[in-house]
């Protein structure tokens, strides 16, 4: 069955690098995804990856996937005060159309 | 286009009451999705529709909660006869598959307040 996990918090200062974690558990899955929810705002996709990649970078973003181990990972390099938001990891499983969310994780970004 | 549109943003109701909220996905997106998000947690799949086909429900969605999609475009989620543990944010998701990717697509959502 599906399920993702993410830790709840993590904090980090301006200009420092971000890297939120997220395991999950279905070995079918296809596609794994991260979005960001803003306060008082609707979920957004940041990037996504394939299931048969390692990495993939967008501009200040770098998702690690490690397939062996199901764990994947969003680095985002000099974060700014707007990366503060909740960050959510999920999964696509093969033969379905159902995406599953991790619980989000709460970035709060230090001046 | 100006994206997923749900209305209300916010609803309160007295527990008993019913309740409907509508989305109104990207035009082009064939796929729509609901999606319910408590306070500190994920969100948590619904149902979905493939034009006006709901394929899959989850079994969080009691016989209390109705979906449908009439003409394969706007949808509308009822819940009757509230209870105060359906208080929740609702999401409305449409998507476009890119190459199978299935990404979605959010609505600002419709916060639920059952007193």
């Amino acid at each position: 069955g599906e399920d993702v996990e993410q830790s709840l918090f993590l904090s980090v200062r301006e200009g420092d690098s971000s890297v939120i974690n997220c395991t999950y558990t279905d070995s079918s899955s296809t596609y794994l995804y991260w979005y960001k929810q803003e306060p008082g705002a609707g979920l957004q996709l940041l990037t996504y990856i394939f299931s048969n990649m390692d990495m993939k970078q967008d501009q200040r973003l770098t998702v690690l996937l490690n397939k062996k181990d199901k764990h994947l990972s969003l680095r985002i390099a000099d974060t700014q005060t707007g990366d503060s938001a909740i960050y959510f990891c999920a999964e696509l499983a093969g033969g379905y159309q159902k995406v599953t969310f991790g619980t989000g994780t709460k970035l709060q970004v230090i001046p | 286009d100006t994206g997923v549109s749900q209305n209300p943003r916010h609803k309160i109701t007295k527990r008993g009451q019913n309740v409907t909220f509508r989305c109104d996905p990207i035009s082009e997106h064939n796929r729509l999705y609901w999606y319910r998000q408590t306070l500190g947690q994920g969100p948590e799949f619904l149902t979905y529709f493939q034009n006006e086909a709901q394929l899959e429900k989850s079994r969080l969605l009691s016989d209390r909660f109705s979906a449908e999609r009439p003409k394969g475009s706007f949808s509308t989620l009822e819940i009757q006869r509230t209870e105060q543990g359906d208080s929740a944010m609702y999401l409305c998701a449409s998507t476009e598959r890119v190459s199978g990717a299935n990404v979605l697509t959010f609505g600002a959502g419709s916060r639920l307040t059952v007193l």
